[in-house]
């Protein structure tokens, strides 16, 4: 059966600190993974990964993939209240043409001033 | 561009009960889906639809259908609601893969 692990479940820290989110997939046919941040609304996206060890960053938010160990960590330096928010992971797979996307049951941060 | 729009935001209904869920989009993306995301359980596919008159199921399709005659509309029905529907629901569209997904507002919808 497909699926994507997300841990932890909940984490609450203090604004300055680091986290870092988990997401673990079983999949056939992998193709991508992607990191979407939801805030009460659609989520938005964050990254896209396809390739074992190459970090993507975008200002305090960095993710890296290890396709061997089929995981995934999100990365979120000095903390900010407006980072509070849910963190979902998803993979996609498949071998059509656009494939398919399973979602992990998120990761909710709440980030305390 | 509207981008991706979803009527109505909320509503509610009781048990038995029939509605449809509208999504629209103007972007001419071919590949559309609609998700469902219930607390702790992330988002999942219900259905999902490659082109106008072309649509399949996804993870949890039971108790709803669809149909795409449109590139721009993708309307999900429920032709008998239980409250185990209760959610708040997602459709988004993509030009290619569902990598770059574009996401509706979405519906929350409460089943009594």
């Amino acid at each position: 059966e497909d699926k994507v692990v997300q841990s932890p479940l909940s984490l609450v820290v203090h604004e300055g600190d680091t986290v870092t989110l988990n997401c673990s997939y079983e999949v056939t046919n992998f193709r991508s993974l992607l990191w979407y941040k939801q805030e009460k609304k659609a989520p938005t996206f964050l990254f896209m990964l396809t390739s074992s060890g190459i970090e993507k960053k975008s200002g305090r938010l960095s993710s890296i993939l290890d396709k061997k160990e089929l995981f995934s960590i999100l990365n979120i330096t000095a903390t900010q209240t407006g980072d509070s928010a849910v963190y979902l992971c998803a993979v996609v797979y498949g071998s059509s043409n656009t494939g398919k996307l399973i979602f992990g049951q998120g990761t909710t941060l709440q980030v305390k001033p | 561009n509207a981008g991706v729009t979803q009527t109505p935001k909320f509503q509610v209904l009781k048990t038995g009960q029939s509605m449809t869920l509208q999504c629209a989009q103007d972007m001419n993306h071919e590949y559309m889906s609609w998700y469902r995301q219930d607390p702790g359980m992330g988002l999942r596919l219900i259905h999902y639809s490659v082109g106008a008159g072309i649509t399949d199921q996804g993870e949890v399709p039971n108790g709803y259908n669809v149909s795409r005659s449109t590139t721009e509309d993708f309307p999900l029905r429920l032709l008998s609601a239980a409250p185990s529907q209760t959610s708040v629901y997602f459709c988004a569209s993509t030009p290619t893969g569902v990598e770059t997904q574009y996401f509706g507002p979405g519906t929350r919808l409460l089943v009594l």
